[in-house]
């Protein structure tokens, strides 16, 4: 059984930083083709993309965010990591990460339940 | 960077009928496209990849088609459980892109 689940702080001041970390099981992050992305979604508004890392340590980055993502992941503990820095209230968003599909294809089969960040004061 | 926009924003149907959700790239993107169901509080949920593959355990009644850069989720026979949110995503290059989404109301 797949399973995603997002963990990190609800509540983060403007300027801050944000790390999230995703604990996975039932697959394994050094298998040939498995990548781990993060998708973000304002409340009322669409999915938005953010990042993955793929099983080879390979990163990709939404260009209007790259300056602000970093990506890692851990094998060992099947965790993957994104952080964000000067976090903003309009970054206010569920945040959720998924594994991505079979053969490194870019869609997402397998999603956390998501975890709210709000950025306030 | 390819660019999605699905059509309509908001549609209204009755449970039986049968709809039809379309999603334009703003360049080709061959059959690199997925569709994704989301209700209230929950993640999206994978119901099509590579624009007409249905993942496993999806009802038949949903199906995708199309190629380029225009496509279609349809439902043949609406349930009462398929009142939801529908996005498409495009993955043929990174950036990849979801559509603004499609949300399916009881009429």
């Amino acid at each position: 059984q797949i399973t995603l689940k997002e963990s990190g702080p609800t509540l983060v001041k403007p300027t801050q930083t944000l790390t999230l970390t995703c604990t996975f099981s039932g697959f394994s992050l050094s298998t040939s083709g498995v990548g781990v992305g993060w998708i973000r979604q304002p409340p009322g508004k669409a999915l938005e993309w953010l990042a993955l890392i793929y099983w080879d340590d390979d990163k990709r980055y939404s260009p209007s965010l790259k300056s602000r993502l970093t990506i890692t992941k851990d094998t060992s503990k099947n965790q993957v990591v994104l952080t964000m820095t000067n976090m903003d209230p309009v970054d206010t968003a569920t945040y959720y990460c998924a594994r991505n599909g079979r053969d490194s294809s870019g869609y997402y089969d397998y999603w956390g339940q998501g975890t709210l960040v709000t950025v306030s004061s | 960077d390819i660019q999605m926009t699905q059509s309509p924003s908001t549609l209204s149907a009755s449970v039986g009928d049968r709809v039809t959700i379309t999603c334009r790239a703003s360049q080709s993107i061959s059959s690199w496209l997925a569709w994704y169901q989301q209700k209230p509080g929950k993640a999206p949920k994978l119901l099509i990849y590579k624009a007409s593959s249905l993942e496993s355990g999806v009802p038949s009644r949903f199906s995708g088609s199309g190629s380029g850069t225009e496509f279609t989720l349809t439902i043949s026979s609406l349930q009462p459980d398929d009142f939801a949110t529908y996005y498409c995503q495009q993955y043929n290059s990174y950036p990849v892109d979801f559509g603004q989404g499609t949300k399916l109301e009881i009429k």
